[in-house]
């Protein structure tokens, strides 16, 4: 049971370059999102699901899309990537509504230089 | 957008002491969670409260939803050197999306 899997582990961009992170899980868990951690900011919500085909916007959405054709994945993609995507990006899921985010991957550490 | 205020922002203490942290908001909340983050891991959850006024412990660390439903406090008894990292409490306000506190970087000297 791999729980959260998020590759990559670390990147750099360079800006303008597209690229996509991937999450998965493999806990049939029907909530996932993603978020970003920067210095002193916590984490804030990038975007979220509630299940497969279904997405929306978390706190910070601009510049990130996502799409959930399966439940096992959820990627994030950077359509063009600029330095103030610079950030440690997480991954969370959970079995279902209220429950919380049980589970967090490992992070992707991303860079845009 | 919702704010929570997590403190202290640090803490250094000796092995052996208890910890308290907490978290207050303007808002009110219907589930309070703590997770706790590793150096260069991903948070992981340590307690979940859903009730206004719930105390729940798990091992040495306790944590209560206050009866306001706008804060929410984490101890930690008999501190030992693994409780090293940042704690980071979270609020949910009934739909899917949690708000994270900006984190409290404990440190243990053995």
């Amino acid at each position: 049971n791999a729980g959260v899997t998020q590759t990559p582990k670390f990147q750099v961009l360079k800006t303008g370059q597209s690229m996509t992170l991937q999450c998965a899980q493999d806990m049939n868990h029907e909530y996932m999102s993603w978020y970003r951690q920067d210095p002193g900011m916590g984490l804030r919500l990038i975007h979220y699901s509630v299940g497969a085909g279904i997405t929306d916007q978390g706190e910070v959405p601009n510049g990130y899309n996502v799409s959930r054709s399966t439940t096992e994945d959820f990627p994030l993609r950077l359509l063009s990537a600029a330095p103030s995507q610079t950030s440690v990006y997480f991954c969370a899921s959970s079995y279902r509504q209220g429950q919380g985010e049980a589970f967090f991957g490992q992070g992707t550490r991303l860079t845009v230089v | 957008g919702q704010q929570l205020n997590q403190s202290p922002q640090s803490m250094f203490i000796q092995e052996g002491e208890d910890v308290s942290m907490n978290c207050t908001s303007s808002s009110i909340f219907n589930t309070w969670l703590w997770y706790k983050q590793d150096p260069g891991e991903g948070p992981v959850l340590l307690i979940a409260l859903y009730k206004a006024g719930e105390l729940t412990s798990n091992g040495r660390l306790t944590a209560q939803f206050g009866i306001t439903r706008k804060d929410s406090f984490l101890n930690i008894s008999a501190s030992i050197p693994s409780d090293v990292g940042i704690y980071f409490c979270a609020g949910r306000r009934g739909n899917y999306k949690l708000t994270f506190g900006k984190g409290t970087l404990l440190t243990v000297n053995p």
